[in-house]
C-alpha cells in the first residue's frame, strides 16, 4: 500500500514564524501535491511538484513557497505564518500521467493553528 | 476556483438506506473521481470514471458520468453507520496539466443506525 506521512498532526506557531511542513511518500510517486482545507471551500490546491527540483503554483501559493530535493519527499514552507492560515493542510501524491493512472494518495493531514 | 461543486451540501438517511450525492464542474474533463473523507483525515480514493465511460460500479457504489450535462454522481446502496464521512468529487480536466485535480466542496453523509 501507498504511504504518504506528514510530520505533524497538529501543530500551533506564532505570527511571523517561518514553518516546515514535511511530507513523505514511499511509492516513487513523480507527483507530489499540498492543499489546504478549510470548512466551506473544499479542498485548495496550494504547489505541485512533477519531479524533483520542479515546482508549479496551484490556485493559491501566496505566502507559500516550497522545495522537493529528494523525490520521496515535498516540503511546503511558511516564510511567515499568519493567522488567516490556520488551517487543515493535506499532502497527496500520485503516479505521472504516462502511467495511466490518476488518484491521488492522501496523508493524514496537519492541523495548524497560528495565534 | 472551484470546479466541482456537490449536491447537497449535507445528507442524513439511515442505516440501510440508499444514498445519492452529485456533483457538477464546469470543463472538459479527462476523468472524474470520488474521494471520501472520515472527520479530520486524509482523503481516500474510491473510485475513477473516464470520460468516455458512462457508469462504473464498485462494491455498494455506484458512479454515473454525462459529459453533456457535466455532472457525476455516486449513489452508495445499503448504508451503513461506518459509510459517514464526507464525500468529494474531483475532476482532471483538460485544459490542466500534470494531473492535477480540482476538488469540490464535498457532501457530508451521516448514515444513523
Amino acid at each position: 500500500d501507498v504511504k504518504v506521512t506528514q510530520s505533524s498532526r497538529y501543530l500551533v506557531k506564532r505570527t511571523g514564524e517561518k514553518v516546515f511542513l514535511e511530507c513523505v511518500q514511499d511509492m516513487d510517486h513523480e507527483n507530489m501535491f499540498w492543499y489546504r482545507q478549510d470548512p466551506g471551500l473544499g479542498l485548495r490546491l496550494i504547489y505541485f511538484s512533477y519531479d524533483v527540483k520542479m515546482k508549479e503554483k496551484g490556485d493559491i501559493p501566496e505566502g507559500y513557497s516550497v522545495s522537493r530535493e529528494k523525490k520521496e519527499r515535498f516540503s511546503l514552507i511558511l516564510e511567515s505564518a499568519s493567522t488567516n492560515q490556520t488551517s487543515m493542510y493535506l499532502c497527496a501524491s500520485s503516479l505521472g500521467w504516462l502511467a495511466g493512472t490518476y488518484e491521488q494518495y492522501f496523508g493524514p493531514g496537519t492541523r495548524l493553528t497560528v495565534t | 476556483s472551484q470546479q466541482g461543486e456537490e449536491d447537497p451540501q449535507a445528507l442524513s438517511i439511515q442505516e440501510g438506506e440508499n444514498a445519492t450525492m452529485n456533483c457538477s464542474y464546469k470543463t472538459s474533463i479527462n476523468n472524474l473521481q470520488w474521494y471520501r473523507q472520515n472527520s479530520g483525515r486524509g482523503l481516500v480514493h474510491l473510485i475513477l470514471i473516464r470520460s468516455n465511460e458512462r457508469e462504473k460500479h464498485s462494491g455498494r457504489l455506484r458512479v454515473t458520468l454525462d459529459t453533456s450535462k457535466k455532472s457525476s454522481s455516486l449513489l452508495i446502496t445499503a448504508s451503513r453507520a461506518a459509510d459517514t464521512a464526507s464525500y468529494f468529487c474531483a475532476t482532471d480536466a483538460k485544459e490542466t496539466s500534470g494531473s492535477r485535480l480540482t476538488f469540490g466542496e464535498g457532501t457530508q453523509l451521516t448514515v444513523n443506525p
